[in-house]
């Protein structure tokens, strides 16, 4: 089984301000990774997924994350951040087999506050 | 443009009724997804479809069921026998390997 652990429930930052959502996972098999980020009151969208490949992935709005197969990481960063980035953001893992449709797990989420 | 629809947005029962939520999608995906969602702890799956006429318990299973008669449709019913029932569910769906796509939401409240 995988599990996701978001090391931060809520990171204030000014805008034009870098930040970084850290991201760790568990899992005894390759696994799929993903960032989705929520607005209030509506439902999840994806912002980037490492499936295979360059281990940097680049994801809308700006952000990119890097995969670390060694420290089981998958942060999230964003050099400069808008007062519209203020959501929650989702780390989700799920097993990685192409021929497997498989379910994602969550983690419990960081809420962004960009404040001006 | 393609996408899930889920409806209503908001709803409102009584204790001890049960109720439907409504899950659509024209993506033609093939798996499609029910979890809810509850402050401070992420998104739980429910049951998951990855064909028409099966599907599997996700890690919270009891006190709902489901059915998937149509590739498109994908009701979640919250039985009386869910003793937690107000929270906020997400429909979602995927094509294989792929990331999920999620509907809007339906936020429940029991009282």
């Amino acid at each position: 089984a995988q599990s996701v652990t978001q090391l931060d429930s809520q990171v204030p930052v000014f805008e034009e301000a870098p930040v970084e959502l850290r991201c760790n996972y568990s899992s005894s098999v390759s696994v799929y990774l993903f960032w989705y980020v929520q607005y209030p009151n509506q439902g999840l969208q994806l912002l980037l997924k490492y499936l295979s490949g360059s281990t940097l992935v680049k994801g809308i709005n700006g952000f990119e994350a890097e995969f670390n197969k060694s420290q089981t990481s998958f942060h999230l960063r964003k050099p400069s951040v808008h007062i519209s980035d203020t959501a929650e953001y989702f780390c989700a893992v799920r097993r990685g087999q192409s021929t497997s449709y498989g379910k994602l797990t969550f983690g419990q989420g960081t809420i962004l506050t960009v404040h001006p | 443009d393609g996408g899930i629809t889920q409806s209503p947005k908001y709803l409102f029962r009584k204790e001890g009724q049960n109720v439907t939520l409504s899950c659509e999608q024209n993506l033609n995906h093939d798996a499609m997804y029910w979890y809810r969602q509850d402050p401070g702890q992420g998104l739980r799956l429910i049951y998951y479809s990855q064909i028409v006429n099966d599907f599997q318990k996700g890690d919270i299973a009891e006190g709902y069921s489901v059915s998937r008669e149509k590739k498109e449709s994908f009701p979640l019913t919250v039985t009386s026998a869910q003793k937690n029932p107000t929270a906020f569910y997400l429909c979602a769906s995927s094509m294989e390997a792929g990331a999920l796509h999620f509907g809007n939401g339906t936020r429940l409240t029991v009282t």
